[in-house]
């Protein structure tokens, strides 16, 4: 199993570009979720899916978009990018059955906005 | 706003030394998450207690649970220097809240 999947691992933008990230799991968790991760700081909950087919807005979405694109890929998706969006975005899933605690992450994408 | 508020924000001690770090937080839980973060990495879960709970034990980890003073504490015991990372707890059974984390350093 390869778990929790980004892409990209890196990107600069310019101010106003657009870009999605991509994450998908293999682990058949119905969960998915995309949090920041500024300097110094705790992750902070951008957006959730509890179930293909949903998704919530968390502690701070205003500039971005998900699609939950079937149960395995949910994707973060920035319309028009501000230096202030500049962090490190870490997608998760959450576990099953005795698991069902415990959240799972991939390795991040690291995002400039120049 | 943050749930968890982790004290200290940093932690320097040399290998074989114990290393305790502190959470707090606001509103009722259901359960305490440990979660380690390697530099540059994801996090990975290290351990729950669930609200019922006053102390948990995995291998060289303990984890205590006040939750009359809204508070739980990670002892890891006999450190080594690739317990090198920072520390954060979260709470929340649906959408969860983590703390802002302590930098652990573990000089060997």
């Amino acid at each position: 199993n390869a778990g929790v999947t980004q892409t990209p691992k890196f990107q600069v933008l310019k101010t106003g570009q657009s870009m999605t990230l991509q994450c998908a799991q293999d682990m058949n968790h119905n969960s998915m979720y995309w949090y920041r991760q500024d300097p110094g700081m705790g992750l902070r909950l951008i957006y959730y899916s509890a179930s293909e087919g949903t998704t919530d807005k968390g502690e701070v979405p205003n500039g971005y978009n998900v699609s939950r694109l079937n149960k395995r890929e949910f994707s973060l998706r920035l319309e028009s990018a501000a230096p202030s969006q500049t962090s490190v975005y870490f997608c998760a899933s959450r576990g099953l059955g005795g698991r069902r605690n415990e959240q799972f992450f991939g390795p991040g994408t690291r995002l400039t906005v120049l | 706003s943050q749930q968890g508020e982790e004290d200290p924000q940093a932690l320097s001690i040399q290998e074989g030394e114990n290393a305790t770090m502190n959470c707090s937080y606001k509103t009722s839980i259901n359960n305490l998450q440990w979660y380690r973060q390697n530099s540059g990495r994801g996090l990975v879960h290290l351990i729950l207690i669930r609200s019922n709970e006053r102390e948990k034990h995995s291998g060289r980890l303990r984890v205590t649970l006040d939750t009359s003073k809204k508070s739980s504490s990670l002892l890891i015991t006999a450190s080594r220097a690739a317990d090198t990372a920072s520390y954060f707890c979260a709470t929340g059974a649906y959408k969860y809240i983590f703390g802002t984390g302590t930098r652990l350093k573990v000089l060997a």
